[in-house]
């Protein structure tokens, strides 16, 4: 167990609407990143969290936004659901230092996210 | 763009016997590296990492290779248990960390 806590475990969306995900960081860290995976490939890279900032993004639409807050935990939200965007959803925590990088990334169980 | 990727999408292995897993990356300015395990309806489990400035890297039964010269890693799984059998993932990562480029991943199948 990585201590990284997602929710809800599973959900079922109709395309055009919109949800939120949420995840809990392991306790002390403060970075928070978020993936897509689709079923039988890689993580693909969202965003990344830092500071409750965006701190790096990957080749995702706008429609895909995110928070974190100031107890490091973080939301996915994202609107206009379409078919494609069913997928796994990972986010990983990290400390990030300001003189180093993070690196290590432990991945919470994800939530499974079904778009009809 | 960049992209992390896999020799082979499946491997079989004898319990007992030893495992290694292959992977190529392609960015040149990648300067940490990771390797992944995913079970059924899990994410992505931690299991070793390795910096630019090693070349190999030891844990528990696991030991990563890091070949920069032909932009090559490798996960070796000794003894391999039907414990190990799940997807593996390497994963890149360039200076300051945001971006983890994932490979497509490898399963591994352990045959009793």
């Amino acid at each position: 167990e990585t201590g990284v806590t997602q929710s809800p475990t599973h959900l079922i969306k109709t395309r055009g609407q919109q949800v939120t995900l949420r995840c809990s960081s392991q306790s002390g860290h403060n970075t928070v990143s978020w993936y897509q995976q689709a079923l039988g490939q890689g993580p693909q890279f969202i965003f990344q969290y830092y500071r409750e900032e965006e701190n790096g993004r990957g080749n995702f639409p706008p429609r895909f936004s995110g928070l974190q807050f100031p107890n490091y935990s973080s939301e996915l939200n994202v609107n206009a659901l379409e078919l494609d965007d069913s997928a796994l959803y990972l986010c990983a925590s990290s400390l990030k230092l300001d003189s180093d990088s993070s690196y290590e990334q432990y991945f919470g169980p994800g939530t499974r996210l079904t778009v009809t | 763009g960049e992209s992390v990727g896999l020799h082979l999408p499946t491997l079989s292995v004898q319990e007992g016997d030893n495992s290694i897993i292959n992977c190529a990356y392609s960015n040149s300015a990648s300067d940490y590296f990771i390797w992944y395990k995913q079970e059924s309806g899990k994410g992505p489990q931690f299991i070793i990492d390795i910096r630019s400035n090693m070349d190999k890297r030891q844990g528990q039964r696991v030991t990563v290779l890091l070949n920069k010269t032909v932009k090559h890693l490798s996960l070796q799984i000794a003894a391999t248990q039907p414990g190990d059998s799940a997807v593996y993932f390497c994963a890149e990562t360039s200076p300051y960390g945001q971006n983890f480029v994932f490979g497509p991943g490898t399963r591994l199948s352990v045959l009793p």
